[in-house]
């Protein structure tokens, strides 16, 4: 079975740094760009940005870029997303999710990594 | 980047009724289209892909159709366990940009 395992809920404190994982089985990872999506509580989904595992070729929303990190473990099929400074703004439910290939949508989701961040 | 505006934002609708969402991209992308629901407290769940090829276990109520600019998502026959929020995706190329979601209820 294709699944995507997230890590777990966080709770932190603005300015704090925050790496969250999403990991993939039952299919090869590196094979498969992985993207992640935010959704804000309440409203709508928003594309964060997608990788490749097998070379970590990244693209990112002109909205995202530079406010996060997207990268990737291949050796441990795991992808990850990371703030180096968090904001009260960054609140929100983060979701991985698989394509088949670039141009594809997203097949399969995680189940959701949600983010607490205050103060 | 491509914008893309789906209307209406919500819906109210009688169990049984055909019941149609549109989705207008900015520029044209082809058929490179999804649709996707989201039930309230649930992960997203692919429908469609290609504008209009049903995902595996999809119930054939659900339809899609379009290209270029103008796509509308079909659910023919509404029932209870479609109240959910839909929201279209353009993947041709990043940023693969989603609408704002469209919300449907029972009446």
């Amino acid at each position: 079975e294709v699944q995507l395992v997230q890590s777990g809920a966080e709770v932190k404190k603005p300015g704090e740094s925050l790496k969250i994982s999403c990991q993939g089985s039952g299919y090869n990872f590196v094979s498969h760009w992985i993207g992640w999506v935010r959704q804000v509580p309440g409203k709508g989904l928003e594309w964060m940005g997608i990788i490749f595992p097998a070379d970590s070729d990244t693209r990112y929303s002109p909205s995202f870029e530079g406010q996060v990190t997207i990268s990737a473990d291949k050796s441990i099929n795991t992808a990850y997303l990371e703030w180096s400074s968090l904001k009260a703004s960054d609140t929100a439910m983060y979701f991985c999710a698989k394509l088949e290939r670039y141009q594809d949508a997203f097949d399969v989701w995680g189940q959701g990594s949600l983010v607490t961040v205050s103060s | 980047d491509i914008q893309m505006t789906q209307s209406p934002s919500s819906l109210s609708a009688s169990l049984g009724d055909r019941v149609s969402i549109t989705c207008r991209a900015s520029e044209t992308i082809s058929d490179y289209l999804a649709w996707y629901q989201q039930k309230p407290g649930q992960v997203p769940k692919l429908l469609i892909f290609a504008a209009s090829t049903l995902q595996s276990g999809v119930p054939s109520r659900f339809s899609g159709s379009g290209s270029g600019t103008d796509f509308t998502l079909t659910i023919s026959g509404l029932q209870p366990e479609d109240v959910a929020t839909y929201y279209c995706q353009k993947y041709d190329s990043a940023p693969q940009t989603f609408g704002q979601g469209t919300k449907v209820e029972i009446k």
